[in-house]
């Protein structure tokens, strides 16, 4: 079974500041997913992940495979990127995601 | 396109009531995935598809919940009987099987039982 872990839990800056998430796991796997869920509820997927890094706007995730490790940073950080973010591991021949707890994230204007 | 649907939005009941949540899947897609989530134990897969066939259902806390896919548009998550601890919001999600390990969430069904 693989355990995701993501730090911070909540994360406060200040708009404009440059934000890191993190997302270890326990066990390897085929794609790391990065979600954003809005304060509404909806849930959307940001990046899927099998290596390197992918960057979309001001959204840049990465992964260490060997490092059991990925990272989503946001640049030049807005008040509407406030979302809890969440990280979601596919092990390796399945097709089933398992979810990290997720990181709130607020951005005082 | 209209992504995934899930109806209702919201749904209150008391304890002991069947529960009916139904999601509507991205015309297309052949995977379709069951969540719940709660504040506790956050995101958690109940049970999904390929193919309207399912595929792993260990996620399914017990046998008063059931689910059903009985053609590519259309699937249902059933509670009978319902408990206070199975409140949560309910998402339902699709995805392409081969083309795509994207999959596009529905907006939940929040549940609250009595």
């Amino acid at each position: 079974k693989n355990e995701v872990e993501q730090s911070p839990q909540n994360l406060t800056a200040q708009e404009g500041e440059f934000i890191t998430i993190n997302c270890s796991y326990s066990v390897g796997i085929s794609a790391l997913h990065w979600l954003q869920q809005h304060p509404g509820g909806g849930i959307v997927s940001l990046f899927m992940l099998s290596s390197g890094k992918k960057k979309h706007g001001r959204l840049i995730a990465t992964i260490n495979i060997q490092e059991k490790h990925s990272s989503l940073h946001i640049t030049a950080s807005h008040p509407r990127d406030s979302a809890v973010y969440i990280c979601a591991v596919k092990n390796q021949g399945a097709q089933k995601l398992v979810f990290g707890q997720g990181t709130r994230l607020t951005i005082n204007p | 396109d209209a992504g995934v649907i899930q109806s209702p939005r919201h749904e209150v009941t008391e304890m002991g009531q069947e529960v009916t949540l139904r999601c509507k899947p991205i015309s297309g897609h052949n995977s379709l995935f069951w969540y719940r989530q709660t504040m506790m134990r956050g995101l958690e897969l109940l049970i999904y598809f390929n193919n309207n066939v399912p595929i792993d259902d260990s996620g399914m806390p017990e046998d008063r919940f059931s689910a059903k896919m009985p053609n590519a548009s259309f699937s249902t998550l059933k509670i009978q009987p319902s408990e206070p601890r199975d409140s949560a919001v309910y998402f339902c999600a699709s995805s392409h099987l081969r083309l795509s390990d994207t999959q596009y969430f529905g907006p939940g069904t929040r549940l609250t039982v009595l």
